[in-house]
């Protein structure tokens, strides 16, 4: 199965302020038909998750541009360029390349 | 507007069985591969299953193979999954989602872009 990490596993950050969230695959997410299988998701508390970012930068139907992928192969960044208070919540990587998908353990964002 | 909701949680005692449904609206179902992702209480994410749009391809989590079966029924617009021979380890949040990608005859190419609110599973004596 592929192994996916995020870094770091929980921030605290100022309203205001940006955001940065590492996910490393062990195995590279790129696929012959030239798309790129890696997955953003944020779950609030008490709620299910939701797609913030699908093929690494493209971001999902009303999604805030203050939400921006990046990466390529094995290593990806989800940024928050000015983190609000409703940002907070568990930020999950998933890769969809290969069965079974499998996500990173989640970072926990919070709010100083 | 895309709603999926699931339902058919509850208790059932180890070894016990549970049909939990997915009810979807608001897009064209028959055209959407669905998974069924779970969430044990304070834990991550996990893939159960994928089923493609004409349910010819059905792929499951190697350690559920033999205890569960997804099925779908486009004329309803509903997603199942039967869960036999439940264990303690299966109590967890079952969430239904629409998938954005494609399913081959060797993987799914995917990644859900909605998802219900889900439903409970405990596994309890």
């Amino acid at each position: 199965d592929i192994v996916m990490t995020p870094t770091p596993l929980s921030l605290s950050v100022t309203p205001g302020q940006p955001a940065s969230i590492s996910c490393k695959s062990s195995q590279s997410l790129l696929h012959s038909d030239g798309k790129t299988y890696l997955y953003w998701y944020l779950q609030r508390p008490g709620q299910s998750p939701q797609l913030l970012i699908y093929e690494v930068s493209k971001r999902f139907s009303g999604v805030p541009d203050r939400f921006s992928g990046s990466g390529s192969g094995t290593d990806f960044t989800l940024k928050i360029s000015r983190v609000e208070a409703e940002d907070v919540g568990i930020y999950y990587c998933m890769q969809g390349i290969q069965l079974p998908n499998t996500f990173g353990q989640g970072t926990k964002l919070e709010i100083k | 507007e895309v709603q999926l909701v699931e339902s058919g949680g509850g208790l059932v005692k180890p070894g016990g069985s549970l049909r939990l449904s997915c009810a979807a609206s608001g897009f064209s179902f028959s055209s959407y591969t669905m998974n069924w992702v779970r969430q044990a209480p304070g834990k991550g994410l996990e893939w159960v299953s994928s089923i493609s749009s004409t349910s010819t391809f059905i792929y499951f989590a190697d350690s559920l193979k033999g205890r569960f079966t997804i099925s779908r029924d486009n004329a309803k617009n509903s997603l199942f999954l039967q869960m036999n021979s439940l264990r303690a380890e299966d109590t967890a949040v079952y969430y239904c989602a629409r998938v954005r990608g494609y399913c081959g005859s060797d993987s799914c190419y995917a990644g859900p872009d909605y998802w219900g609110q889900g439903t409970l599973v405990t596994v309890s004596s």
